[in-house]
């Protein structure tokens, strides 16, 4: 069966960091970009970053680039979110999302559970 | 990287058809056919229903469609069903090599 878990999650002051990981399986992690999405409490959906299969392309939403950092470890089928300088809107579930393409340009077709983040003094 | 315009609600009674619009620029959903639709039930993680503009992944209903005309998508759920009530959201690639979302449109069924 096709899985990602996330993992990480969990309350944090302003200011300061969280690495989010999400481990794959059933699948062939080494192939497929892929990408954050997180949503807010009671909000839509927004996409965070994404990575390609290679790690060659990487982009980042406005609203964390600069503070964030995606990163992959195909031998682990690992992906990564280094949080830093969070913010109190930082707080949302962050979900760990697998890419239809090699590159960041597919359709989103697999969906961790999500970690959830919050950001509170 | 503004959010992609979508109606708030819709409703649509057992049988009929209901189409949801993703209204974008041409940085975006005009200028690719990089578009995609998600279904998100309350406390669940959102399911692609469509991507590339039109593109059904297996296992997704043919009751489910999607077009695109100038800078606006389009979703259409035909037969509509009890169980299609959930809030659908679109997303597009941008020339930012971005993705941005709709802002999400509650699907009632009456």
């Amino acid at each position: 069966e096709l899985q990602l878990v996330e993992s990480g999650g969990g309350l944090v002051q302003p200011d300061r960091s969280l690495r989010l990981s999400c481990a794959a399986s059933g699948l062939s992690f080494e192939y497929y970009a892929m990408h954050w999405v997180r949503q807010a409490p009671g909000k839509g959906l927004e996409w965070v970053s994404g990575i390609s299969w290679n790690s060659g392309s990487i982009v980042y939403a406005d609203s964390v680039k600069g503070r964030f950092t995606i990163s992959r470890d195909n031998a682990k089928n690992s992906l990564y979110l280094q949080m830093n300088s969070l913010r109190p809107e930082d707080m949302a579930l962050y979900y760990c999302i697998k890419d239809s393409t090699a590159m960041v340009t597919g359709g989103f077709d697999i969906w961790g559970q999500g970690t959830m983040v919050t950001v509170s003094s | 990287q503004s959010a992609l315009t979508q109606p708030a609600s819709v409703s649509g009674s057992p049988g009929q058809s209901i189409t949801i619009s993703c209204t974008g620029t041409s940085s975006d959903v005009g200028g690719y056919n990089y578009v995609s639709w998600y279904q998100q039930y309350p406390g669940k993680a959102p399911k692609l229903m469509i991507s590339d503009v039109n593109k059904r992944p297996s296992g997704v209903s043919n009751r489910f469609s999607g077009s695109k005309s100038g800078n606006a998508a389009s979703l259409t759920i035909s037969g509509l069903q009890a169980e299609d009530e959930a809030v659908y959201y679109c997303s597009s690639f941008t020339s930012s090599s971005t993705w941005v979302f709709g802002g999400g449109t509650k699907l009632t069924v009456l």
